[in-house]
């Protein structure tokens, strides 16, 4: 069974901390992807990588940076949290052949008081 | 001209009835229609995908009607059931390079009892 998981559910930090959100998928996928989810704004894109070392701006880039160390794991970093940052985020890998079928993660609520 | 509207927002339709959510594009360079589910506190899944070079795919329940020429898109769901509850996400994707996926708003979706 094809598998993302992210490193936690739920994450409470304090505005100015430094965040990291770990994502590992288990498929050799090629790409992976950051989204950030919203009521009423849906899922937007804030990077993606589609291979190692290597990543591209999505829709909303600011305030968050990614690494792509290993194939298998794509990592979201905030770098200084604001409260604009709360939100669900989910991260997603797909193969390059068949870049449309993404395989969500079940995401990571992030609270910044 | 990136956008992809989805509507309505949310829906509520009996068991039994047919759910319609709709989906409209500007960008005629899209290629690839999928549309996505998300139950509460999961990551989104493929449900169900189609090419603009077929006007209708059938999988199950679930159909994807194609409109390339009005440049829109629906989904219908046949017998809706309660289980059918969930977020749905209508996107498109360009077929060409490291292309990326962009999404709808959502439509949540309640069938009654």
């Amino acid at each position: 069974d094809v598998k993302v998981t992210q490193s936690s559910r739920y994450l409470v930090k304090r505005t100015g901390e430094k965040v990291f959100l770990e994502c590992v998928q288990d498929m050799d996928h090629e790409n992976m992807f950051w989204y950030r989810q919203d009521p009423g704004l849906g899922l937007r894109l804030i990077y993606f990588s589609y291979d190692v070392k290597m990543k591209e701006k999505g829709d909303i880039p600011e305030g968050y940076s990614v690494s792509r160390e290993k194939k298998e794991r794509f990592s979201l970093i905030l770098e200084s949290a604001s409260t604009n940052q709360t939100s669900m985020y989910l991260c997603a890998s797909s193969t390059l052949q068949w870049d449309y079928e993404q395989y969500f993660g079940p995401g990571t609520r992030l609270t910044v008081t | 001209q990136q956008q992809v509207k989805q509507s309505p927002q949310s829906l509520i339709v009996q068991k039994g009835g047919i759910s319609i959510i709709n989906c409209a594009y500007e960008n005629t360079a899209f290629d690839y229609f999928p549309w996505y589910q998300q139950f509460p506190g999961k990551g989104p899944a493929l449900l169900i995908a189609i090419r603009p070079d077929v006007s209708e795919k059938k999988e199950g329940r679930f159909t994807i009607s194609f409109n390339k020429s009005a440049k829109q898109f629906s989904l219908h769901i046949m017998d809706s059931q309660p289980g059918d509850s969930a977020t749905y996400f209508c996107a498109a994707k360009l077929d060409s390079g490291y292309s990326t996926l962009t999404f709808g708003k959502g439509t949540m979706l309640l069938v009654s009892p």
